[in-house]
């Protein structure tokens, strides 16, 4: 079965300065795709960006950017000129890619980093 | 489109009662999960379903049910509440097997005591 780690609990980071939070996973799998979620204190899961494993470029969204590292199983986010708005729980998330086998589109999370912005 | 929505937003339940979670969602995608999120965790699969009449458990299935009559609705019943379901739920939809992306609901909030 897949793991997904997030070994940080919380972080926090200067306004506009940048950050970087950690996600590792374990999977036997070559093919699959990995997401970063944000929960903000609505608690609305908010996709951030995802990767797909068998891209070798990184993902970038706007001040979202990854470093995807494959062989290492390593999945961080970088966010850059952090906002008061990025303030949130960040979830790294794990989902196989076998899609001829009914339900392979689940899910799976790590424990969650909770992001602090200082103003 | 209203997306993914479900009711309540909270609800305090005693030991021993049963409830329905609601979760419904206009997109018309076939797929749709039931998730958990224990205080300080990250969220774990109770149950999905890939199209009306088709559910299957997840990694928590034990003290749920669930019934996919529409491929709009997609109903969590707890029968004979415990403490250890008190949680916030989250129900979710997609599109496709390929579709990357899973919309979640807003959530709702369970306390049993």
């Amino acid at each position: 079965a897949q793991t997904v780690t997030q070994s940080q609990p919380e972080m926090s980071v200067q306004e506009a300065e940048t950050v970087t939070l950690s996600c590792t996973y374990d999977t036997s799998e070559s093919d699959y795709y990995l997401f970063w979620y944000k929960q903000p204190p609505s608690r609305q899961m908010i996709l951030v960006i995802r990767q797909e494993a068998y891209k070798q470029q990184n993902a970038t969204e706007n001040r979202f950017s990854v470093n995807f590292q494959k062989a290492a199983k390593s999945f961080s986010l970088k966010i850059s000129d952090s906002q008061l708005g990025d303030a949130a729980m960040y979830f790294c998330a794990y989902r196989s890619a076998k899609g001829e086998i009914q339900g392979a589109q689940k899910l799976v999370f790590g424990q969650g980093t909770r992001l602090t912005i200082n103003p | 489109n209203a997306g993914v929505t479900q009711t309540p937003k909270f609800r305090i339940l005693k030991i021993g009662q049963s409830m329905t979670l609601q979760c419904a969602q206009d997109m018309n995608h076939n797929y749709m999960y039931w998730y958990r999120q224990d205080p300080g965790m990250g969220l774990k699969l109770i149950y999905y379903s890939v199209g009306a009449g088709i559910t299957d458990k997840g990694e928590v299935p034990n003290g749920y049910n669930v019934s996919r009559s529409t491929t709009e609705d997609f109903p969590l019943r707890l029968e004979l509440a415990a403490p250890s379901q008190t949680s916030v739920y989250f129900c979710a939809s997609s599109y496709s097997r390929q579709a990357y992306e899973q919309y979640f609901g807003p959530g709702t909030r369970l306390t049993v005591t």
